[in-house]
């Protein structure tokens, strides 16, 4: 079973700052690696699955890099609002692709 | 949300009963999973299933079941409930290894 660390566990950030989270993942054998969103009372959802070295994704502010080499990926969040206050999930899909395992996940609060 | 009921959404129930979750999809993807959420543990595999009558285990199967004779319908049973199988559970689909999850509403259990 795969290894998935996020750092930090939780993070508060004033309105317009500027903020990134960190995923790690096993370098080895490495398949996929996604970000999801999830607020509170809600489901998780898909932000963005990365495969190749080097990827970047972009989703308005939120961005997101790859790194399968030494196993780790950054969430970027520019100009953080209100409404980007939710817990980020980052999850490495095993060898074969079939099994997703998630890091427990980093908290983000955006004060007004 | 993308066509995925989970059933029931509440259950309480007594230690040792058997319990079943349904998880039914009409997007007709190969994979379904079941995820569990914890405080403090982030979303943990449980099984996941790659086609009819295909499964495996996840991170935290023990004491857990599934059954998949359909595409449609992945079932989750607790054998024997215990307290500590107290928990929201989540269930997901995709479309291929390495595709999105999409997540349904998820099934709050107590186990008394």
């Amino acid at each position: 079973i795969l290894n998935v660390e996020q750092s930090p566990q939780s993070l508060h950030v004033q309105e317009g700052d500027s903020t990134n989270f960190t995923c790690s993942f096993p370098s080895s054998n490495f398949y996929a690696l996604h970000w999801y969103r999830w607020e509170t009372a809600k489901s998780p959802e898909a932000l963005f699955v990365m495969t190749l070295n080097g990827d970047e994704k972009k989703k308005g502010r939120i961005s997101a890099t790859l790194n399968t080499k030494e196993g780790y990926s950054y969430l970027y969040i520019k100009g953080s609002q209100p409404e980007d206050s939710a817990t980020y999930l980052c999850a490495a899909a095993n060898q074969a692709g079939t099994a997703l395992i998630f890091g427990k996940g980093t908290t983000l609060s955006v004060s007004s | 949300d993308a066509g995925i009921t989970q059933s029931p959404r509440h259950k309480v129930t007594e230690t040792g009963t058997p319990v079943t979750l349904r998880c039914h999809q009409t997007e007709n993807h190969r994979y379904m999973y079941w995820y569990r959420q914890d405080p403090g543990h982030g979303l943990r595999l449980i099984h996941y299933s790659y086609g009819v009558k295909d499964t495996d285990k996840g991170e935290v199967s023990d004491g857990y079941s599934v059954s998949r004779s359909k595409t449609e319908d992945f079932l989750l049973t607790l054998e024997s409930a215990t307290s500590s199988q107290t928990s929201v559970y989540f269930c997901a689909i995709s479309e291929e290894g390495g595709s999105p999850l999409h997540f349904g509403n998820g099934t709050r259990l107590t186990v008394t």
